[in-house]
């Protein structure tokens, strides 16, 4: 699976737009870019996850550049629940498996 | 739908002892993986289960292993314990039925080794 490059911390005032970039420029044409986030303590929680077009949930967008070298997670209004490490995973979605490579994450930091 | 259950939470063992770490999928998963959370190495792959078979393994010696039943239930048991297994144990299941598909992760065991 190709490797990620993410900041290793960021903050971001509640209530305003976080984004949070990712560059994957390895990144082949069949590996989807995933995101995911822990928050201290508990299990990492799926975000979104896209192959070439952007992607909206209720959670948040994603947003993946023409080249697919790399993408932006935008969560659109930061609360202070959004605290947590985001990791940017690109991966081969297959029928035969479904292992995760993390890489370090973004430690967001949402302030009041 | 009650989500990825892992038990027990938290667990505390002697050098040189056993553990067995459980893990039920969400109802209609096929696929459990597990992973292990330390500071010093972050989230790394342990292995995945799909209808009772192991298909991928991660990079960690034969004192880990693990299985899954028939119901989609995983186990992970790790044998002579060190120091350095202390660790968020996390147990992930996902649909694995073709095309992307997302895991969904438990709340991990918190194993202490002394």
């Amino acid at each position: 699976d190709a490797k990620t490059t993410q900041p290793t911390s960021m903050d971001c005032a509640e209530g305003r737009a976080a984004n949070l970039p990712c560059n994957h420029s390895t990144i082949s044409g069949n590996e989807y870019v995933y995101w995911y986030r822990q928050i201290h303590s508990q299990g990492p929680q799926y975000i979104i996850h896209g192959l070439k077009n952007n992607e909206t949930n209720e959670m948040a967008s994603l947003i993946i550049t023409e080249d697919r070298k790399s993408s932006t997670l935008i969560l659109p209004h930061a609360t202070l629940r959004d605290t947590a490490v985001y990791y940017c995973i690109v991966r081969v979605s297959r029928a035969a498996g479904n292992k995760l490579t993390f890489g370090g994450g973004t430690r967001v930091l949402v302030k009041p | 739908k009650a989500g990825v259950t892992q038990t027990p939470r938290y667990l505390i063992k002697t050098r040189g002892q056993q553990v067995t770490l459980s893990c039920s999928p969400i109802s209609g998963h096929r696929s459990v993986s597990w992973y292990q959370q330390t500071p010093g190495q972050g989230l790394q792959f342990l292995f995945e289960y799909f209808s009772e078979t192991q298909r991928n393994k991660g990079n960690f010696p034969g004192r880990f292993s693990g299985r899954q039943f028939s119901n989609s239930r995983s186990e992970m048991n790790v044998s002579t314990l060190e120091l350095g297994d202390s660790a968020l144990y996390l147990c992930a299941s996902s649909l694995a039925q073709g095309g992307s598909t997302e895991a969904f992760f438990g709340q991990g065991t918190r194993l202490t080794v002394v």
